[in-house]
């Protein structure tokens, strides 16, 4: 089954440390997303990936980095320099080339600053 | 900048009543629309979509029907169920990379 994988589905950080959240897609696709998802909020684009090797800021960056080595996964780093790190947080990924296309979410990784 | 707007829930409907969610987007050039739904605890799954004015898409018994004149995409359903009960987003697709999303409308069907 193609897919896209996230983990882990709960996370729980001290404040202070540095946590990275999994991707993984087998769908093929050449592009990532990353969103950020609060409670009564859309979603809110934080890096984007169209190809191995290169990444693009989105809305919200500040406090967070990524890196694409591999085509299947683009793992998102959550620093100590997001303030307000908690909150529901969506990978994405789409054939890239056409705005018809639609984006393939993961499951979700739920992130909590203790 | 672009974005979506869409109706403010929550939405509290009977099992069997007909639903509406309504959804409006910037016209900035000619977007593709999309409306996904969110269960509890889980990722955006695609509903449906429509890429070109006077589209409709549907599934599940859902409708959504693309507006150019009024620049509209409202969801619709003629008789909802309880497991119709999550969030529903609408989305736009501006260029590859800039897809924008309401801010969803949880919808609570009661039997």
């Amino acid at each position: 089954d193609g897919g896209i994988t996230q983990s882990p589905k709960y996370l729980f950080r001290k404040e202070g440390q540095n946590v990275t959240l999994s991707c993984e897609q087998n769908l093929n696709h050449d592009a990532m997303y990353w969103y950020r998802q609060d409670p009564g909020q859309g979603l809110r684009l934080i890096y984007y990936s169209q190809i191995v090797n290169d990444f693009q800021k989105g809305d919200i960056a500040e406090g967070y980095s990524v890196s694409r080595e591999k085509k299947e996964s683009f793992p998102l780093t959550v620093t100590s320099a997001q303030k307000n790190p908690t909150a529901f947080y969506l990978c994405a990924s789409s054939i890239w080339g056409s705005l018809n296309n639609e984006q393939f979410f993961g499951p979700g990784t739920r992130l909590t600053v203790l | 900048g672009n974005s979506v707007t869409q109706m403010e829930g929550p939405v509290t409907l009977s099992e069997e009543a007909f639903l509406t969610i309504n959804c409006t987007y910037t016209a900035t050039g000619y977007p593709s629309l999309f409306w996904y739904v969110q269960y509890p605890g889980e990722g955006l799954q695609l509903l449906l979509k429509a890429t070109k004015a006077d589209d409709k898409g549907s599934n599940k018994g859902f409708e959504a029907t693309y507006r150019k004149e009024t620049t509209s995409f409202h969801l619709e359903k003629g008789s909802v169920q309880v497991s119709d009960s999550a969030v529903y987003f609408c989305a736009a697709t501006y260029n590859n990379n800039d897809m924008r999303f309401g801010a969803g409308t949880r919808l609570t069907v009661k039997p």
